[in-house]
Formats: structure tokens, C-alpha cells, sequence
């Protein structure tokens, strides 16, 4: 069955280090979100990505952040000088179509800042 | 205000019994989209049930049934014969809206902990 992954599944970085996260979503869909987890907390969106540009973002979205999808495969996230509270599992999704289609999560990418 | 609100943050029951765990939602939109996600520890979200504003029929999957009010605007999820195995984070989420990919709405989620 197809799925979405993720890589890395944990990253480590330093204060003001650029990190960029890595998904491969479902091959037939459009659609490309990031959400992210604070430990503990409920999941947040962060954006929604369609024919290659943004759809919506959230206000943790902030110039710190950016989205890509460089090829017919990947879809990306950066965070360009990680801060503390970045720190948190960063889940990919992919949705066929809109209008509700339930969108497929990754298995997340935990993201420790130090 | 709350969009998606999960009132049970914790629930432990023994294995064999049944729980509900409660989801009510607000939204504006006559046309909305309602989920369940469940997070076992390991942490991945997997996807449970999607229902649309308009179609109030209540869903059965194995141990799993789901009962939608509108008129409550809840949508609460039970498990019958709970088992071990159950045990994870529940997420209710709320998707508005009839155009485009519009993101989900988590509630804080439901832990529940299923105990031999």
C-alpha cells in the first residue's frame, strides 16, 4: 500500500542552523501539507502546497520557514535558523484531492534543537 | 475559541470494556469534513474515518462505530471491547470549507490507555 515517508526521522541540529526535512508524498496526489507536534501537544498546521505553490499557511509559518517541491517526488520544508522552540516531530501529508479527501500522514520527523 | 474541542484528556479502562471518546466541534460552514486520527505510541497518525456535513449515518468498523450529531455538533468515537492494542493518542479534526485543501483542525487529543 502506498505511503508517505519521511527522512530523517530525527534530526539534531544546533541554534541558528539550517534544517531542511524531506518527504516523498503518495505518487497520484496534489496536494502537500506540513503540520508539526510540540511534544505532548495537539497537531498544528503549518501549510498546504498545490501546483507548486503555497495554498495556505498558518501564523507559525514565518519567513523562518519554506516550502519546496524540487522534483516530481520530494516536498520539502525549511527552517532556515532554527530556534529552542522549534523543537518538535514535523509530520508530512499528502491528499489525493480536496474537498476533504483525508489526508495521509508520514511517520514524522522529530526535530531537536539545542 | 476552540474549533475542535476533546474534553477527556486521559481515559484508562480494562480491557474488554467499551469507551467513547467525545469530539465536538464549531464551524460556520454548512459544508465541513470531520475525522478521526489515531497516534499509537511509536507516533505516526493514522487515518481512522472521514465524514462529510451531510451525511449523518452513523459508521461501523469492526470494534470501531461512530456517531455523528449535528444537532450536538459532536462527533464521538467508541470502541467496543477495547484491547491493549488500542491503546494510542486519539485526534478529532475538522476540515471547512467545499474548495480547495483546506487544513485539518486537530482537537488536543484523547490519551487512552487500555490496561490488561
Amino acid at each position: 500500500e502506498p505511503e508517505v515517508t519521511q527522512t530523517p526521522s530525527h534530526q539534531v541540529t544546533q541554534m541558528g542552523q539550517e534544517v531542511i526535512l524531506r518527504c516523498v508524498p503518495i505518487s497520484n496526489h496534489l496536494y502537500f501539507y506540513w503540520y508539526r507536534q510540540i511534544l505532548g501537544q495537539k497537531v498544528e498546521f503549518l501549510v498546504s502546497f498545490y501546483n507548486n505553490e503555497i495554498s495556505e499557511k498558518s501564523e507559525i509559518f514565518d519567513d523562518q520557514f519554506s516550502v519546496e517541491r524540487p522534483d516530481g517526488s520530494n516536498f520539502t520544508l525549511k527552517i532556515r535558523s532554527t530556534k529552542l522552540e522549534d523543537s518538535a516531530m514535523y509530520f508530512c501529508a499528502s491528499s489525493e484531492w480536496d474537498r476533504g479527501y483525508e489526508q495521509y500522514f508520514g511517520p514524522g520527523t522529530r526535530l531537536t534543537v539545542t | 475559541a476552540q474549533k475542535v474541542t476533546q474534553a477527556q484528556t486521559e481515559i484508562s479502562v480494562v480491557e474488554k470494556e467499551d469507551v467513547t471518546l467525545d469530539c465536538v466541534y464549531e464551524t460556520r460552514d454548512t459544508t465541513y469534513y470531520l475525522f478521526w486520527y489515531k497516534q499509537p505510541p511509536s507516533g505516526e497518525l493514522v487515518f481512522l474515518i472521514r465524514r462529510n456535513s451531510f451525511d449523518e449515518q452513523n459508521e461501523i468498523s469492526g470494534r470501531y462505530s461512530w456517531n455523528f450529531q449535528k444537532s450536538t455538533s459532536s462527533f464521538n468515537f467508541t470502541i467496543t471491547a477495547s484491547q491493549v492494542v488500542d491503546s494510542a493518542v486519539y485526534f478529532c479534526a475538522l476540515s471547512e470549507g467545499d474548495s480547495g485543501n483546506t487544513p485539518l483542525v486537530f482537537g488536543k487529543g484523547t490519551r487512552l490507555s487500555v490496561i490488561a
